[in-house]
């Protein structure tokens, strides 16, 4: 596609529900990044993907959070058993291997756990 | 690790002024990347602009500059001839040569005054 697309754009849920967040990377983009933006915060990483594998899974906050990539493409970001703390913006970027120094962002899910 | 710091977390320009935006930040690291990016109400991530540390010339794009100090690990954007569609929110980031992650500061909300 043209651009970065993620989906929902808006996702608003009750506390203790799962929640899947996608993302539909630049067609021939090998890199997937996910992070997390909270109210007043910068971003914060949460993982990297290369392929559909994830070599670095650190910046997951808790064990509730999982991310699998399948095809090289989509990307999917499961948080489960929702808290409110998790409430925040989720924004995916992708980019060429090898070019994290180029990553092109996609608008953003903001999810709400009431 | 490293760090990124924006110490300005709102600023307002009039119009077709100029302004310029603050960032700091922490590496030992000798190779690195800093960015600019913008985020305006759509939540899109757009990159403004972006320098590689081991050139000593300012990147500049347009009506946007950086004014790179390495050895003060300072890295400001200046925006001249501001425009209204300048309002948005600024995030200063970072990235090391051959990471894959970017570390983002708090940002700055910059409004344009008519």
């Amino acid at each position: 596609g043209a651009g970065v697309s993620q989906s929902p754009s808006n996702k608003v849920t009750e506390k203790g529900k799962d929640v899947e967040l996608r993302c539909d990377p630049i067609s021939g983009h090998t890199a997937l990044y996910w992070y997390r933006q909270s109210l007043g915060q910068g971003l914060e990483f949460l993982i990297y993907f290369q392929g559909n594998s994830a070599p670095d899974k650190s910046g997951l906050p808790s064990d509730r959070f999982s991310a699998e990539r399948t095809g090289g493409s989509v990307s999917t970001l499961t948080i489960q058993r929702t808290q409110q703390e998790d409430s925040a913006v989720y924004l995916c970027a992708s980019s060429l291997a090898g070019r994290a120094n180029e990553q092109f962002f996609g608008p953003g899910t903001r999810l709400t756990v009431l | 690790a490293q760090t990124v710091t924006q110490s300005q977390p709102e600023m307002s320009v009039q119009e077709a002024e100029t302004v310029t935006l603050s960032c700091t930040y922490d590496t030992s690291e000798n190779n690195y990347y800093l960015f600019w990016y913008k985020q305006p109400p759509s939540r899109q991530m757009i990159l403004v602009i972006r320098q590689e540390a081991y050139k000593q010339q300012n990147a500049t794009e347009n009506r946007f500059s950086v004014n790179f100090q390495k050895a003060a690990k300072s890295f400001s954007l200046k925006i001249s001839d501001s425009q209204l569609g300048d309002t948005a929110m600024y995030f200063c980031a970072y990235s090391g040569a051959g990471s894959y992650q970017l570390t983002f500061g708090k940002g700055t909300k910059l409004s344009v005054i008519p």
